[in-house]
């Protein structure tokens, strides 16, 4: 099984500075035939499904603000927001989708300090 | 729009069964693998069961298999997931999640339903 690592799992930052969460798998996830990263990024508010943000690692979703980025690639990547928002404080999940057992981080809690 | 409704959880006995559906509404249901996760209380993610667009092939999480089975109706656009032998560890929100392209079921999750609770207590 492909174990997915987050760090840190809490996070707090001031309105408008940027926010920085890593994610680490035990395995690559990057298939090589087609030379892309199969790992995907969501935010989760209480009580809501999570979002989809980015996937193939660093492709945002449409309607995601561009403040969110994604990077990295075979076993380590990262999930930016260059300035956060009211509306950011979530729990962000990272996600492979490279080999089953699917399976998806720990949940990193990110909030305004 | 793309629209995901799960329904069938409740409150049930362990060693129990009770099947879940999601509906699916808004794009071409039988063109899309599609999974269950769940979320046990105050927990993470927990991927479940994944089915291919046309039924063929299933995967489970070690957790649930041989107690799950995942299913769907392309005809009825809709997509199930049979839960026997209920243990209280199986406490959780279950959600159905489309993936985000055709021509495969490995791929991220672009829909997630709002999600059904399956309480496990006698």
């Amino acid at each position: 099984d492909i174990v997915m690592t987050q760090s840190p799992d809490s996070l707090a930052v001031s309105l408008g500075e940027r926010a920085t969460i890593n994610c680490k798998s035990s395995q690559s996830v990057l298939y090589s035939p087609n030379n892309k990263n199969y790992l995907a990024w969501y935010q989760q508010k209480p009580g809501q499904p999570p979002k989809l943000l980015i996937y193939w690692a660093s492709t945002r979703e449409s309607g995601v603000p561009d403040r969110f980025s994604g990077s990295g690639s075979g076993t380590d990547f990262t999930l930016t927001i260059s300035s956060l928002q009211a509306e950011d404080v979530a729990v962000y999940l990272c996600h492979q989708y490279y080999s089953t057992p699917i399976t998806f981080g720990q949940g990193t809690r990110l909030d305004f300090k | 729009q793309v629209h995901l409704v799960e329904s069938g959880g409740g409150v049930v006995q362990p060693g129990r069964s009770v099947r879940l559906s999601c509906a699916a509404s808004g794009f071409t249901f039988s063109s899309y693998g599609m999974h269950w996760v769940r979320q046990a209380p105050g927990k993470g993610l927990e991927w479940v069961a994944l089915i291919s667009s046309d039924g063929r092939n299933q995967e489970y999480g070690d957790s649930v298999k041989g107690r799950f089975t995942i299913s769907r109706d392309n005809s009825r656009n809709t997509l199930f997931l049979q839960l026997n032998s209920l243990r209280p560890e199986d406490t959780a929100v279950y959600y159905c999640a489309k993936v985000g392209l055709t021509g495969s079921y490995m791929f991220y999750f672009d829909y997630w339903g709002q999600g059904t609770l399956v309480t496990v207590s006698s």
